[in-house]
């Protein structure tokens, strides 16, 4: 079973305007974190921003926020005022157990977002 | 600090041959990951350490080996390459210190004819 799921393969936002990027994990271990990712066309990959499965608030990052709704199993990845340099490819990523499984972070298949100038 | 760094960048194999992407880090951070990524899609994991010494597989471990004799060092070897291992190569490192975050080096490139 697939245990993070990105439903958007791709998306076109306007410059300026707020962009949500949904992810969806499935896990029956109570302790997990979940991240993102931003890989750019230049191939690096850049940490955006983690929630772990027991903090109470929603992770910030400058304009980086995640939405956690723990019961729906959802992390969404929320971009205030967008720009152009956020065309990107985003990568939503679980660890799934405590600190132990820390390297065991495993990957969605990503969405591509397109900024329009 | 050079954060963590791969190499070679780029490299060619012939089919059946051997050869081991190196990957270190100098943030003395206890996990270590390698991971490929296929074109046009998300990583997957090969193989992940959780300190010196103490290595295990991840999604993909076919074809591939690994071992930690020190924290900062995990390479990786293909132990006879297949054209199905063309792929981009990412290390990683990750810390439980503070915040948790997971850093990447820049990737290797492998081309398998």
């Amino acid at each position: 079973a697939q245990k993070i799921t990105q439903t958007q393969p791709g998306m076109f936002v306007q410059e300026k305007e707020a962009v949500t990027l949904d992810c969806t994990y499935d896990t029956s271990d109570p302790s997990y974190g979940l991240f993102w990712y931003k890989q750019p066309s230049s191939g690096e990959m850049i940490f955006l921003i983690y929630q772990g499965s027991y903090d109470q608030q929603n992770a910030t990052e400058g304009r980086y926020s995640l939405n956690f709704q723990k019961a729906r199993k959802s992390a969404n990845l929320v971009i205030s005022a967008s720009q152009l340099g956020d065309s990107a490819m985003y990568f939503c990523a679980m660890r799934e157990g405590g600190y132990s499984s820390a390297s065991k972070i495993i990957f969605g298949s990503g969405t591509r977002l397109s900024i329009r100038p | 600090n050079a954060g963590v760094t791969q190499t070679p960048k780029f490299q060619v194999l012939k089919t059946g041959q051997s050869m081991t992407l190196q990957c270190a880090q100098d943030m003395n951070h206890e996990y270590m990951s390698w991971y490929r990524q296929d074109p046009g899609m998300g990583l997957r994991l090969i193989h992940y350490s959780v300190g010196a010494g103490i290595t295990d597989q991840g999604e993909v471990p076919n074809g591939y080996n690994v071992s930690r004799s020190t924290t900062e060092d995990f390479p990786l070897r293909l132990l006879s390459a297949a054209p199905s291992q063309t792929s981009v190569y990412f290390c990683a490192s990750s810390t439980t210190r503070g915040r948790e975050t997971q850093y990447f080096g820049p990737g290797t490139r492998l081309l398998v004819l």
